[in-house]
């Protein structure tokens, strides 16, 4: 999983809260991205970050936000508003070119 | 949206044998890669193909692209058990998606001892 660390692994949340994943690189990147990925299904593009202090939505943001506020660092929040948020959350590091990404072991969000 | 499309969604073989997954996309990219996740964890890049290359390898993996078909192969030569794991393609469209990659829905490829 290189020097990409997501936390916690687990993670168990009651509908109407709110919820963070932590991902942080020792990478030295400067883009970062998360995914949703849910049962038997490829990786979906939720947001992504080239730079600091800059982020853009991907193709499923509705229901998530994030910051970059930190080069190294790139917390997700799953809000309220995400209608169906329980699944597994992969967050990556690349250089920002055409190059291949580093992914972090990943989060699996469930919502009781 | 799903740009890659792979077949088949499922293979099983035997050790030593070898294993053949095809990724299709849909729009002109700059390169295409491919994946490899064990159940639960993190994705592993393997290889990377550019638009102008037509072939490349690494160890046991041979990784084919036809630009003019917008398809490619994973081929992983004598496989072995610890093969097992669900393959992905991802493409790169470059220009203003620069470093923005779309995953296919993958293979999952079980290797038999």
């Amino acid at each position: 999983d290189g020097g990409i660390t997501q936390s916690p692994k687990y993670l168990f949340r009651k509908e109407g809260q709110n919820v963070t994943l932590s991902c942080e690189q020792n990478l030295n990147h400067d883009a970062m991205y998360w995914y949703r990925q849910d049962p038997g299904q490829g990786l979906r593009l939720i947001y992504y970050s080239q730079i600091v202090n800059d982020f853009q939505k991907g193709d499923i943001a509705e229901g998530y936000s994030v910051s970059r506020e930190k080069k190294e660092s790139f917390p997700l929040t799953v809000t309220s508003a995400q209608k169906n948020p329980t699944a597994f959350y992969l967050c990556a590091s690349g250089t920002g070119y055409t190059d291949t990404q580093y992914f972090g072991p990943g989060t699996r969000l469930t919502v009781l | 949206s799903q740009q890659g499309e792979e077949d088949p969604q499922a293979l099983s073989i035997q050790e030593g044998e070898n294993a053949t997954m095809n990724c299709s996309y849909k729009t002109s990219i700059n390169n295409l890669q491919w994946y490899r996740q064990n159940s639960g964890r993190g994705l592993v890049h393997l290889i990377l193909i550019r638009s102008n290359e037509r072939e490349k390898h690494s160890g046991r993996l041979r990784v084919t692209l036809d630009t003019s078909k917008k398809s490619s192969s994973l081929l992983i030569t004598a496989s072995r058990a610890a093969d097992t794991a669900s393959y992905f393609c991802a493409t790169d469209a470059g220009g203003t998606s620069y470093g923005k990659l779309t995953f296919g829905q993958g293979t999952i490829l079980t290797v038999h001892p």
